[in-house]
């Protein structure tokens, strides 16, 4: 089974562009979250996905948002991006309550550096 | 989500077994202990978990105090590539899948 797929792998963008970064989960799994980690602030969670609904969200400004498509596929968008934005973008997948453990896969991440 | 406390380094001998801390003394009673690891430049990836009873899978051993105020996560016989950080998460199954990550611990394990 694939695992998580996270594109791109790097990206290099200029403060105030905006940029998309995409999310394909583990088959059959409908529960998207989105993890940032910088040195400073460590992991932090940005936003969690459902079948195509918002259900948890993290303490980050309205420039980051996010949506998942019908396919369980999500996007995460950041608009006006900012020096502060570069980091390692975490997107995670789970079957939620459909699995006992619950557990969360992780891709491999991508790593935007704002320049 | 009850708060985390894990030192911020440890460090192993190769084919040494490496217990790793955690402190949850606000952990609630419906609460599970999580174990993710994060080896460079990778995503988190899950060890284990429990509630109250100890647990055992094919990578580590999970020991819950009787009060459920700390824990320990056992690598039987480290290695290498055991290199990595360790993270130690208190979560409620209510539905939500987040995950509250700490600083965790640094581990080295050397030759």
């Amino acid at each position: 089974k694939a695992g998580v797929t996270q594109t791109p792998r790097y990206l290099i963008k200029t403060r105030g562009q905006q940029v998309t970064l995409s999310c394909s989960p583990i088959s059959g799994h409908r529960s998207v979250s989105w993890y940032q980690q910088t040195p400073g602030q460590g992991l932090q969670f940005l936003f969690e996905y459902f079948s195509e609904t918002q259900r948890n969200k993290g303490n980050f400004p309205g420039r980051f948002s996010g949506r998942q498509f019908s396919n369980s596929r999500s996007e995460m968008n950041v608009s006006t991006l900012e020096l502060g934005d570069s980091a390692l973008y975490l997107c995670a997948s789970s079957l939620g309550l459909q699995d006992p453990k619950n557990i969360q896969y992780f891709g491999a991440g991508t790593r935007l550096s704002v320049l | 989500d009850a708060k985390t406390t894990q030192p911020p380094s440890m460090d192993c001998a190769e084919g040494r077994a490496a217990n790793l801390p955690c402190n949850h003394s606000t952990i609630s009673g419906n609460e599970y202990v999580y174990w993710y690891r994060q080896i460079h430049s990778q995503g988190p990836q899950y060890i284990i978990h429990g509630l109250k009873n100890n647990e055992t899978n094919e990578m580590a051993s999970l020991i819950i105090t009787e009060d459920r105020k700390s824990s320990t996560l056992i690598l039987p016989h480290a290695t290498l590539r055991d290199t990595a950080v360790y993270y130690c998460i208190v979560r409620a199954n209510t539905g939500y899948s987040t995950l509250t990550f700490g600083k965790g611990t640094m581990l080295l394990v050397s030759p």
